[in-house]
């Protein structure tokens, strides 16, 4: 079964601080692993997508990783905002499907 | 480009009523929507695919004949919750494929639905 595994559930970070977000992903085969932020009570949006070839994708402040061998991602935050508290979520594509396996999330909270 | 929209964003029905969320692409034609319900602090779980102008395939334990999909048109998609009770309270996420070779989906901002 394809599964998507992510950590912390949730963590707490002053603002200005960085953190790092975890996830663990057993999809076979794998097309593509993508992160999104979701605000409270709307829809995800996309922050980043890296294909099996690729290490590392910025977007701004957001700089997220792939080692495809041992299959795991994470997500960084730099310099974090307040703006920047909400869900993140690891979502893995197969290459043969177009059901997306979806991490539970980590909820992040970023305080003044 | 590649924007979904969802019509309404909220809604409060009463039990037992029926209830029609809309799903648009609107800068691109969807080939196959997706329909997910979220509980909260919980992940996406998705419901149901649509293809434009055929049935859509539903995930086992989703009931088809209370969440009604009509896929008519390569850019609307539609959910209708028959017969709503409190239990179906969530938030609807709707997604767009473009198709071809590209697995790629937009998703829409989400429908909060409240039965009281």
């Amino acid at each position: 079964k394809n599964q998507v595994e992510q950590s912390p559930q949730s963590l707490i970070i002053l603002e200005g601080k960085n953190c790092t977000l975890q996830c663990n992903y057993t999809v076979s085969p794998f097309s593509n692993l993508r992160w999104y932020k979701q605000d409270t009570g709307r829809g995800p949006v996309s922050l980043t997508i890296m294909t099996f070839s690729e290490n590392t994708k910025s977007n701004g402040r957001y700089t997220a990783t792939l080692d495809a061998d041992t299959k795991q991602s994470s997500l960084h935050i730099t310099a974090s905002q307040l703006s920047d508290s909400a869900s993140y979520i690891c979502v893995v594509s197969p290459t043969n499907d177009y059901k997306l396996s979806f991490g539970a999330g980590t909820t992040v909270t970023v305080r003044a | 480009g590649a924007v979904v929209s969802q019509h309404p964003s909220r809604v409060i029905c009463k039990s037992g009523t029926s209830v029609k969320i809309e799903c648009r692409s609107l800068d691109f034609q969807a080939t196959t929507m997706f329909w997910y319900r979220q509980f909260p602090k919980q992940s996406l779980m998705l419901m149901a695919t649509s293809n434009e102008g055929s049935k859509a395939t539903y995930e086992q334990g989703v009931e088809k004949d209370k969440f009604l999909i009509n896929h008519a048109s390569l850019t609307l998609s539609t959910l209708t919750v028959t017969s709503a009770h409190p239990e179906d309270s969530s938030f609807y996420i709707c997604s767009a494929r473009v198709g071809g070779a590209s697995y790629e989906q937009y998703f829409g901002p989400g429908t909060r639905l409240t039965v009281t």
